[in-house]
């Protein structure tokens, strides 16, 4: 098993590009996350998926959009990259409800200059 | 509001010697909590759940809802326990979701 499957796993962006990071798993699982992680900071949470077909804000939300494009897929896009956007993002899934934890993919660095 | 605090950024202890990582929460409701590890250049890796109260590599986690602690411990360290550790929170008015402290960078050094 793959478990959580992301892409690219580096990416540099010019200020006011875009790009789509995608994001895959195969353990059946409801739910999806997007995190990002910032030294000082830890791990905030950008949107979530409770099920296929529905999406919602977390923590930190602006300045990205989301796509639960079927029970596998999640997607995060960055419309117009800017600087504070710089870090590394975690895709993670979960089972739901339960206690299991999160499964996560192992990050994209990006880089917006 | 719920939150997750993780007092010490770096935590620096010789080969042999006990750790503990602190980690204290803030929420009104029945808390369940969870330490995740990150190994150099790996991924995020589930570690403990308090509510299986399992000790895993060594590590230990007691949940002290009177004190809202839940302190990592190990009483040797190893070389190979030097990673990144998160402390979370599951929030269960929220779809699962899980809010993380800022992370503890233990070094073990030989």
């Amino acid at each position: 098993n793959a478990g959580v499957t992301q892409t690219p796993k580096f990416q540099v962006l010019k200020t006011g590009q875009s790009m789509t990071l995608q994001c895959a798993q195969d353990m059946n699982h409801n739910s999806m996350y997007w995190y990002r992680q910032d030294p000082g900071m830890g791990l905030r949470l950008i949107y979530y998926s409770a099920s296929e077909g529905t999406t919602d804000k977390g923590e930190v939300p602006n300045g990205y959009n989301v796509s639960r494009l079927n029970k596998r897929e999640f997607s995060l896009r960055l419309e117009s990259a800017a600087p504070s956007q710089t870090s590394v993002y975690f895709c993670a899934s979960s089972e739901d409800p339960g206690s299991s934890g999160y499964t996560f993919g192992s990050g994209t660095r990006l880089t917006v200059v | 509001a719920q939150r997750v605090t993780q007092p010490e950024k770096l935590l620096s202890v010789f080969k042999g010697a006990p750790v503990e990582l602190k980690c204290n929460y803030s929420y009104s409701g029945s808390p369940e909590l969870f330490w995740y590890v990150q190994y150099s250049r790996q991924r995020l890796q589930l570690l403990l759940r308090h509510i299986s109260r399992e000790s895993i590599k060594g590590f230990t986690a007691d949940l002290n809802k009177g004190e809202t602690s839940f302190h990592l411990k190990k009483p040797f360290a190893q070389e190979e326990d030097s990673a990144m550790y998160y402390c979370a929170l599951r929030w269960s008015g929220g779809y699962n979701k899980l809010i993380f402290g800022a992370g503890t960078r233990l070094a073990v050094h030989p």
